[in-house]
């Protein structure tokens, strides 16, 4: 079935770095646009970043843009998220998502979520 | 940035109840509009998207509607599984952005 598993979360201080993995299974990981999405319980719901299906493509929310980085490794299933300068808002729990339509040029709707992984930035 | 305003917050309603919610966008996005049902504890999962179409699995009950700035997500029979949080979320353009979120509550 498809999945789709984070990791790579955790505590970290202001400033710092941290590397989000998302392991995919269970579909032809090369045809589809992935996204990053976060959620607070004060912020709910927010679009991070979207990647293309080669990966030639990336877009990310303002409030990311100059300190995250999006990338995929299609031969190994994967799909990453850099984020660096880390700031106390951005402590989220982080989605891994799948665009909902093969071959379909995203974003659009996001079909399935992984399970999340939480990063916590304080100090 | 198009911002996505739901209504209610929360909703308190019965078993059997037909529910409705409504997401109202901040400009023109045609149909470019889907709806995601959160369970507590859960990631959230796509019940409608592109306004009508019924996600993989969701069951006839739940209906979508709307086209423009106005938007519905119905539920004809309210089930005891149907309790959980949902969201509206738009992609007509860049940032992607989702509504604040209705808890749907058993009264």
């Amino acid at each position: 079935q498809v999945q789709l598993v984070e990791s790579g979360g955790g505590l970290v201080k202001p400033g710092r770095s941290l590397r989000l993995s998302c392991t995919a299974s269970g579909f032809t990981f090369s045809d589809y646009y992935m996204t990053w999405v976060r959620q607070t319980p004060g912020k709910g719901l927010e679009w991070v970043s979207t990647i293309s299906s080669a990966g030639s493509a990336t877009y990310y929310a303002d409030s990311v843009n100059g300190r995250f980085v999006i990338s995929r490794d299609n031969a190994k299933n994967s799909l990453y998220l850099q984020l660096t300068s880390l700031r106390v808002e951005d402590t989220a729990l982080y989605y891994c998502t799948r665009e909902g339509q093969q071959w379909l040029v995203g974003p659009n709707w996001f079909d399935p979520w992984g399970q999340g992984t939480l990063v916590i930035v304080s100090s | 940035d198009i911002q996505m305003t739901q209504s209610p917050n929360s909703l308190p309603a019965s078993v059997g109840d037909r529910v409705t919610i409504t997401c109202q966008a901040s400009q023109d996005i045609r149909n470019n509009l889907n709806w995601y049902q959160q369970k507590p504890g859960k990631a959230p999962k796509v019940l409608i998207y592109e306004t009508f179409n019924l996600g993989t699995g969701v069951p006839s009950r739940f209906s979508g509607s709307g086209s423009g700035t106005d938007f519905t997500l119905t539920i004809s029979s309210l089930q005891p599984e149907d309790i959980a949080t949902y969201y509206c979320q738009q992609y007509e353009s860049l940032p992607i952005t989702f509504g604040q979120g209705t808890r749907l509550e058993i009264k």
